[in-house]
């Protein structure tokens, strides 16, 4: 069973760009999270979505931070414009259903100079 | 605000030897606590528990719960290098009938051959 999939694995951009992460799930995985990992803490969720729709986005800068899920499947999430703060690893995950297991993707590193 | 607290932060022992990773959480609306396995980036899942006294095993890794106490240990026995990585433990906690994941900040663990 192929994993989640993310690209790119590693990002440089200077503040202000703008910049753009993709997330594939597990296939029939309905629920897809969006996660920040600053380096030496643990993952914050940013948004939830089952299916196309968005479940939690509570804690997403939404100023600067978008995403979407349009056809229920694979996913995007934007940041525009960056910040240095920004810097960090950009975790998909994606669970059968809100509350199963969460199976994570290989991750984004997000470098904003 | 859910809370995980992750004990030690570091560890550094020699190969062989026993360790024990701590989790203690603050949680509302327990659900379930998860310990996933981190190197390089993405999170892979050890082990999910739910009930309290009942022992989750793997191998030479092996976890439980107290749920009276808020806490759960994860035991790596025999460790060897391929032990390395840092070890997170999460919470999930029932969010308006949605399950949120909240982590702790890991505990990095390094195995010296």
């Amino acid at each position: 069973e192929a994993g989640v999939a993310q690209s790119p694995r590693y990002k440089i951009i200077e503040k202000r760009q703008s910049v753009a992460f993709w997330c594939n799930p597990i296939s029939g995985h309905a629920t897809l999270y969006w996660y920040q990992q600053i380096l030496g803490q643990g993952p914050k969720l940013l948004i939830q979505f089952q299916n196309n729709g968005v479940v939690d986005d509570s804690q997403l800068p939404k100023d600067r931070f978008s995403a979407e899920r349009l056809k229920g499947v694979d996913s995007t999430l934007k940041i525009q414009p960056a910040k240095l703060e920004d810097s960090a690893v950009y975790l998909c995950a994606s669970s059968l259903w809100a509350g199963d297991t969460q199976y994570f993707g290989p991750g984004t590193r997000l470098t904003v100079l | 605000e859910d809370k995980v607290v992750q004990s030690p932060l570091s560890l550094v022992v020699h190969e062989g030897d026993t360790v024990t990773l701590n989790c203690s959480y603050e949680v509302t609306n327990f659900r379930s606590l998860l310990w996933y396995k981190q190197e390089k980036k993405a999170p892979t899942f050890l082990f999910m528990l739910t009930s309290s006294g009942i022992e989750k095993k793997s191998g030479r890794l092996s976890s439980i719960l107290d749920k009276k106490e808020l806490f759960s240990i994860l035991n790596i026995t025999a460790t060897q290098t391929g032990d390395s990585a840092v070890y997170l433990c999460a919470v999930a906690g029932s969010f308006f009938g949605n399950e949120k994941l909240t982590f702790g900040t890991g505990t990095r663990l390094t195995i010296i051959p």
